[in-house]
């Protein structure tokens, strides 16, 4: 099965800690996004790359980091520098950046730091 | 800043009846709009992509049509049913690469039996 996955689902932390945020796909995208979603609120862009080794600020990148070493994986990190981590998080593939080109979106992560 | 409404938060309707979302945007045209379908806990689910030289585009009971004129986005879904239940997004999708999609923040349906 072609897909897109998140994992884990919940993940709880201590305030303070990075934590890493894992997405893979076998859709053989070129495109992969990271999103952060809020109650009441549209989905916020954090990064995307369009293509291994590359990647680029969304309008919150603050307090984020990312990495693409391989085509099929886009892992975030939410540092501690990230004012209010607590979120929905979700990932996203395409197979670019064509405005054609449909996102298909993983199950996302919930994120707690408390 | 280029932004996406969405008129609504949340909308009730009868089952049977037709649902119509609107999606407005501003200071500036999009070449295309996007529409995705959010259950509650998931991740969004594509549905449609219109075009702005389209007036209208449908697939099964879903319709989308496209007024650059009055930058605005109408979503229908005829004939709803209590599964259309779900937050429906509208994303203003990038036209080139390095600009980025913008989401809207959504509305609510609630189709009632």
């Amino acid at each position: 099965d072609g897909g897109i996955t998140q994992s884990p689902k919940y993940l709880f932390r201590k305030e303070g800690q990075n934590v890493t945020l894992s997405c893979e796909q076998n859709l053989n995208h070129d495109a992969m996004y990271w999103y952060r979603q809020d109650p009441g609120q549209g989905l916020r862009l954090i990064y995307y790359s369009q293509i291994v080794n590359d990647f680029q600020k969304g309008d919150i990148a603050e307090g984020y980091s990312v990495s693409r070493e391989k085509k099929e994986s886009f892992p975030l990190t939410v540092t501690s520098a990230q004012k209010n981590p607590t979120a929905f998080y979700l990932c996203a593939s395409s197979m670019g950046l064509a405005g054609t080109d449909e996102q298909y979106f993983g199950p996302g992560t919930r994120l707690t730091v408390t | 800043s280029q932004k996406i409404e969405q008129n609504s938060e949340a909308l009730n309707i009868q089952e049977g009846k037709t649902a119509t979302l609107t999606c407005n945007y501003t200071n500036y045209s999009p070449a295309y709009l996007q529409w995705y379908r959010q259950d509650p806990g998931r991740g969004p689910v594509f549905l449609l992509l219109i075009r702005e030289n389209e007036k209208e585009k449908r697939k099964e009971r879903l319709k989308v049509t496209f007024d650059t004129t009055l930058k605005q986005s109408l979503f229908h879904i005829t004939a709803s049913q209590p599964a259309d239940s779900a937050t429906y997004l509208c994303a203003r999708a990038a036209p080139s690469p390095g600009q980025n999609f913008v989401f809207g923040p959504g509305t609510r349906l609630s189709v009632l039996p």
